[in-house]
């Protein structure tokens, strides 16, 4: 059974400051995804990983995938106030990849 | 890009009624949606798989006679919680795979349903 573990689960971080969040499954998983989620709303996608190496970059954030450690990455660069949201990420099922496993999400918030 | 919507966007019923949801991609067919539940600060869970014109595949756990799913157009499925009970109040969000059979997927604003 696949399982998705992401930490930490709440991140307070200054603006300006750098942070990563961490992502592992528990499962071989040929694709990964990163979400964000604000307050009542539903989800937005950010990335889409589906090779070992995969790294792609948004404004202040970039994301990774090392499918031999089972890990992706989410970094963030000299956050801002505007990047508070809950981020998750989700790992596509063994055989059905387009099914997918969330992990719990880490809430963000960046303080002043 | 591609639109995902849900209606109602809020629900409010009584113990033991039904409540149908639906989900329409607005500007490409969707052969594939999936319906995902979550409760409040917890991450989401997947209910389904709804395949246009075939039987939904249900998780491990999920009552299918609970849960019906419909997805009798490439534009649309439904899930009608029957006989709600105050348990099944939940956030429920839809998805539906990207256009050309891309690897996004890409949600619904959700339906929160309260049962009293």
């Amino acid at each position: 059974e696949l399982k998705v573990e992401q930490n930490p689960l709440f991140l307070s971080m200054q603006e300006g400051k750098n942070y990563t969040i961490y992502c592992n499954y528990s499962t071989t998983s040929d694709r990964l995804y990163w979400y964000r989620q604000d307050p009542g709303k539903s989800l937005e996608s950010l990335f889409v990983l589906l090779s070992n190496g995969a790294v792609k970059q948004e404004g202040r954030l970039m994301a990774s995938l090392d499918t031999k450690a089972r890990l992706s990455t989410l970094h963030i660069t000299a956050a801002v106030h505007d990047l508070s949201a809950t981020y998750f990420c989700a790992a596509g099922k063994p055989g059905s990849a387009r099914q997918l496993t969330f992990g719990s999400g880490t809430q963000l918030t960046v303080l002043p | 890009g591609a639109v995902v919507s849900q209606h109602p966007s809020r629900v409010i019923c009584k113990s033991g009624t039904s409540v149908k949801i639906e989900c329409r991609s607005l500007d490409f067919q969707a052969t594939t949606m999936f319906w995902y539940r979550q409760f409040p600060k917890q991450s989401l869970m997947l209910m389904a798989t709804s395949n246009e014109g075939s039987k939904a595949t249900y998780e491990q756990g999920v009552e299918k006679d609970k849960f019906l799913i419909n997805h009798a157009s490439l534009t649309l499925s439904t899930l009608t919680v029957t006989s709600a009970h105050p348990e099944d109040s939940s956030f429920y969000i839809c998805s539906a795979l990207g256009p050309a059979g891309g690897e996004t997927q890409y949600f619904g604003p959700g339906t929160r349903l309260l049962v009293l």
